[in-house]
This record gives C-alpha cells, sequence and structure tokens, in this order.
C-alpha cells in the first residue's frame, strides 16, 4: 500500500524551461511535506518542505504547492538548470501523532537538456 | 566535513553471515533514523532514535535486524542470517530537535549491502 505515489518516474526538460514534480497521497493524518533531491552514489539531500497549514512555500528557484483537498503537491523548479538533473523523491510525515519516520515516494528522474 | 558520515560506504557478504553497519550523525543532530533503499523505490523507514532511545519501529524491522545508539551519538545496525532480500542500500540520517528544522532529515552517503 503506496501512501506517497510519484506517478512519473521521468521527466525531461529543457534547460531554462519549468520543472513540474508531482505526488500524490493518500494518508489523511500527513501534515508535513519535504522534497528531497538525490544524485548517484549520494544520500538525499533536503530540498524544501511545505506544512499542511500552508498551500505554498517558495526558497529560490524551487516553489512547493500544497492541495490538501485533492491530496497532491508539486514542486516547480524555474528556471531548470543542468545541475537539477537528479532523482527527486517526495515524502510526508505525520507530525501531529508523534510520529518521526518519513514516508517515501518512489521518485521522479528529472533530466534537464541543456 | 560536518555531515552524516556511514561505515562501510560497501559490503558484500554471503547469506547466512552477519554484518553491522556504523551511523555518525551530525554532532548537535539528537534524532537519528535509518532507512532502507532498494532499487527503483525510495527510502523505506527502518527505526528512529531521540538519544539513546529507540522510540519507533518499523515492521520491516524484523527480529534478524537490531539497532543501538548506546550513548546517544553514534549508531549501529546489524542484520543477523542475512539474506538475499537484505540486499539494498542503507541509509542513515539525522535531525535536530530546533524547532522549526526538527523535521528535516539530513542523510549520509548509505551503506551498500549486496549479499549473495
Amino acid at each position: 500500500d503506496q501512501q506517497v505515489k510519484q506517478n512519473s518516474p521521468s521527466l525531461s526538460v529543457q534547460e531554462g524551461r519549468i520543472s513540474i514534480l508531482n505526488c500524490d497521497y493518500t494518508n489523511s493524518m500527513f501534515d508535513y511535506f519535504l522534497w528531497y533531491k538525490k544524485y548517484p552514489a549520494e544520500g538525499p539531500t533536503f530540498l524544501i518542505s511545505i506544512s499542511s497549514i500552508k498551500d505554498k512555500n517558495e526558497d529560490g528557484r524551487f516553489t512547493v504547492f500544497l492541495n490538501k483537498s485533492a491530496k497532491h503537491l508539486s514542486l516547480h523548479i524555474v528556471p531548470s538548470q543542468p545541475g537539477d538533473s537528479a532523482v527527486y523523491f517526495c515524502a510526508a510525515s505525520a507530525r501531529d501523532t508523534g510520529r518521526r519516520a518519513l514516508t517515501f515516494g518512489s521518485g521522479t528522474r528529472l533530466q534537464v537538456q541543456p | 566535513d560536518t555531515g552524516v558520515s556511514q561505515d562501510p560506504r560497501h559490503k558484500i557478504t554471503k547469506r547466512g553471515q552477519n554484518v553491522t553497519f556504523r551511523c555518525d550523525p551530525i554532532s548537535e543532530h539528537n534524532r537519528l533514523y535509518w532507512y532502507r533503499q532498494t532499487l527503483g523505490q525510495g527510502p523505506e523507514f527502518l527505526t528512529y532514535f531521540q538519544n539513546e532511545a529507540q522510540l519507533e519501529k518499523s515492521r520491516l524491522l524484523s527480529d534478524r535486524f537490531s539497532a543501538e545508539r548506546p550513548k546517544g551519538s553514534f549508531s549501529t545496525l546489524e542484520i543477523q542470517r542475512t539474506e538475499q532480500g537484505d540486499s539494498a542500500m542503507y541509509l542513515c540520517a539525522s535531525s535536530p530537535l530546533t524547532s522549526g528544522r526538527e523535521n528535516e532529515q539530513f542523510f549520509g552517503p548509505g551503506t551498500r549491502l549486496t549479499v549473495l
């Protein structure tokens, strides 16, 4: 039972354009969401997060949008750069339950073409 | 470098052998997590410590797996009687207690285990 789903295993965009990565979740107890980036042979690196009390959080080129009613979040990268090429993981936690475990999606491989 | 470190980075073992991995978290981080990642999947939570107390364990953590954090600093993950299905990347992460950042988990490079 996958509680966090990333339905697009891969995405290719041109440098300078927008990258949109999507994530859906099923567990209504999730109240905090994170995006991680992973390069080969490295551990995941934290990118940006959003609490369920917000619908948008922005950090430089990265913006995360949360639609609680649809149980959907997305990561926008504008403008995309070749160095953004990596696997992106969506993760969720249920902080209010006291649990600290993150539940991850299966990842989306982003390739930014020069 | 003050990131999360893991040792060894790679481990090849024969089925039935025991293996132990070590994780050194970021020094001021009280919370430490273990995850397992298989090919094509995201990391799956195994267990979580706050200081030396093990507060959460996943159903994935069978009785062949044991984790410790005896002094609230480094942690070890031991797998007894390894099976081929244990082959995976084992990731350690840590996070601070500081309000506002406690949900950001910082990951180490992982230990890749191959069970022959």
